[in-house]
């Protein structure tokens, strides 16, 4: 098994553009989530889903949209990117139910300039 | 407004001491987990516990959930400079979403 595998491992953008963050896990896992850590703020959730066509608002959603067509797939979308959007996203999923154990991916380090 | 505070933020101390660090919040948690990061990677889960007043031990890592499932902590004895990295708790308020903590950067001197 390959876990949560994410794409592109390290991106730079310029203030406007768009770009699509790809999670994609193994597991059968319902449950996927995307997060962003920035440094002395732990990590905020941005968007999840409790499984395919399913999706909620995390805590710091604006600026980020997502959709869950597969079990597999979760990807996150920067439409006009912005420089607080600078920081490190992280991908998790986890089985439905119980107590939510996050798996994660090795994460995305943004740069917005 | 963050639900967990963890303490101390950042803690640096020498190889084959013990330490502690904490995770307290005001909110009442179903369950709460503890992870480690390291750096360029993303955390790993360490340990869930459910029940007020739960201890769990890993080794040389011991947890403990508070009676009234308001706080966790940390405690590792005889540090080893493996044990370097960031340490999160999270919690579950019984729903999906989990509420991470602010984090304790931990760096054992060999």
């Amino acid at each position: 098994n390959a876990g949560v595998t994410q794409t592109p491992k390290f991106q730079v953008l310029k203030t406007g553009q768009s770009m699509t963050l790809q999670c994609a896990q193994d597991m059968n896992h319902e449950y996927m989530s995307w997060y962003r850590q920035d440094p002395g703020m732990g990590l905020r959730l941005i968007h999840y889903s409790v499984g395919a066509g399913i999706t909620d608002q995390g805590e710091v959603p604006n600026g980020y949209n997502v959709s869950r067509s597969t079990t597999e797939d979760f990807p996150l979308r920067l439409l006009s990117a912005a420089p607080s959007q600078t920081s490190v996203y992280f991908c998790a999923s986890s089985y439905k139910g119980g107590t939510y154990e996050q798996y994660f991916g090795p994460g995305t380090r943004l740069t917005v300039t | 407004t963050q639900l967990l505070e963890q303490s101390p933020q950042f803690l640096s101390i020498q190889e084959g001491e013990n330490l502690t660090v904490y995770c307290n919040s005001s909110s009442v948690f179903s369950s709460l987990q503890w992870y480690r990061q390291e750096p360029g990677e993303g955390p790993v889960l360490l340990v869930t516990v459910v029940t007020g007043g739960e201890v769990k031990k890993l080794k040389r890592l011991t947890f403990q959930f508070g009676d009234a499932r308001k706080d966790s902590s940390l405690h590792i004895t005889a540090a080893q400079t493996g044990d370097t990295g960031l340490y999160l708790c999270a919690g579950a308020l019984g729903n999906e979403k989990l509420t991470f903590g602010t984090g304790t950067r931990l760096t054992i001197i060999p």
